[in-house]
């Protein structure tokens, strides 16, 4: 059971929209704390995609926004591209267990 | 270049004990801060441990008392001991630095630990 959750998975039709989700409680997103989200394509090591709620590393495309509101963050992927088939991590700091913590992760799939 | 380059994985026994290392280049690892996040079998992430640039150390729960984060800066290395290993600890071991204190922004390729009699 992840501190923070997200759906299992999502899927959209390339060239599409879609959104990730993130929820988190009054101890860690709801607290201030910032989100982070990261791309991990199978069999490699997870790749920072936003950090500090909305901003891009750079090389990572405009295609990639993040927000955040209250108790919740959210990843929104346009455009969607066979290669965005990957899975996406959500993270945050928690104040009660004084660490680092992750969504349970979804897949996303491009029809 | 940042780079990180784990080591140290393996197959270990039950209750046994194992050191990864996690070699950096491109930067200092007492200037930023430094984790370990795991990732068992097709499961997802899970963080292990931090070090900040100041020395102070935090454990998840479930390693809390088993494990010890400790950094070497004269060979530029993070460490990860684990002692009374458990079948649940098996998983890709990954080390990774923050990204201007914001975000695991650098990671290393991984280390697979597998616990196992």
């Amino acid at each position: 059971q992840s501190v923070l959750t997200q759906p299992p998975s999502v899927s959209g039709a390339p060239g599409q929209r879609v959104t990730i989700s993130c929820t988190g409680s009054s101890s860690n997103i709801g607290a201030g704390y910032d989100v982070h989200w990261y791309q991990q394509l199978p069999g490699t090591a997870p790749k920072l995609l936003i950090y500090g709620n909305i901003n891009r590393p750079s090389g990572v495309p405009d295609r990639f926004s993040g927000s955040k509101s209250g108790t919740s963050a959210s990843l929104a992927i346009s455009g969607l591209q066979a290669e965005d088939e990957a899975d996406y991590y959500c993270q945050s700091y928690d104040s009660s267990l004084s660490g680092l913590v992750f969504g349970g992760g979804t897949k996303l799939t491009v029809l | 270049e940042v780079q990180l380059v784990e080591s140290g994985g393996g197959l270990i026994q039950p209750g046994g004990s194992l050191r990864l290392s996690c070699a950096a280049s491109g930067f200092t690892v007492s200037s930023n801060y430094m984790t370990w996040v795991r990732q068992a079998p097709g499961k997802g992430l899970e963080w292990v441990s931090v070090i900040y640039s100041g020395g102070s150390t935090y454990y998840a729960d479930s390693v809390k008392g088993r494990f010890t984060i400790s950094r070497d800066n004269s060979k530029n290395t993070l460490y990860l001991q684990m002692n009374s290993l458990r079948a649940e600890d098996t998983a890709v071991y990954y080390c990774a630095r923050d990204h201007d204190s914001s975000g695991l922004g650098y990671w290393g390729q991984g280390t697979l630990v597998t616990v196992s009699s």
